[in-house]
């Protein structure tokens, strides 16, 4: 199993860009979650997905940020314009469905800079 | 709502010591509990969980047993090696919602 895949590993950018970040969840798994962890506010739920539907996305800081999941193997997250405040690592997660104790996978996550 | 407190850290410790990181958590009904680590520059691993109380999860030589008189669920290991030195995440889910997780405790092993 090739676990969660995230892309690009890490993004370096300009104030006002766009930013995709991208997440192939495990096969097989039915949720999908994306995280942001800084070193000031730690570990932070944006968004999660059960059957490709959002959830929960209280955890979105604003408009500027968005996120799909079009199918089950495929999740984007989008922040548009970006801001240096943005600067962060994204991580995805991915869970099977009820049964599995919830717990979660995580893939090794995206480092973005926005300068 | 739910919550998840851990120990503040950095622990530095000498190999070969005894280790604790204490989780505690406020919650309704009876969650999962886990215990995540993050090597540096790498994502999250899961290390080690326990789904109802008296539950013992253990892996690698660490171990924590689901408390729910005392609501906490503590990590430890009798004898650390410098290759354990990364951030230790205390978590919980319940009922299919998304984790909650501590702030994370830095451990720090030298030789």
């Amino acid at each position: 199993d090739a676990g969660v895949i995230q892309s690009p590993r890490h993004e370096v950018t300009e104030m006002g860009q766009e930013v995709t970040l991208r997440c192939k969840p495990i096969s097989g798994h039915n949720s999908l979650f994306w995280y942001r962890q800084t070193m000031m506010r730690g570990l932070e739920l944006l968004i999660y997905f059960n059957n490709n539907v959002p959830i929960d996305d209280s955890g979105m800081p604003e408009d500027r940020f968005s996120a799909k999941m079009p199918n089950a193997s495929f999740s984007t997250l989008k922040i548009q314009p970006s801001e240096p405040r943005d600067s962060a690592v994204y991580f995805c997660a991915s869970r099977g469905a009820s049964g599995s104790s919830y717990e979660q996978y995580f893939g090794p996550g995206t480092r973005l800079t926005v300068t | 709502g739910n919550s998840v407190t851990q120990m503040e850290g950095p622990v530095t410790l000498s190999e070969e010591a005894f280790l604790t990181i204490n989780c505690t958590y406020t919650a309704t009904g009876y969650p999962s509990l886990f215990w995540y680590v993050q090597y540096p520059g790498e994502g999250l691993q899961l290390l080690l969980k326990a789904t109802k109380a008296d539950d013992k999860g253990s892996n690698k030589g660490f171990e924590a047993t689901y408390r729910k008189e005392t609501t906490s669920f503590h990590l430890e290991k009798g004898s650390v090696q410098v290759s354990d030195s990364a951030v230790y995440f205390c978590a919980l889910s319940q009922a299919g919602t998304a984790l909650i997780f501590g702030k994370g405790t830095t451990l720090s092993v030298s030789s």
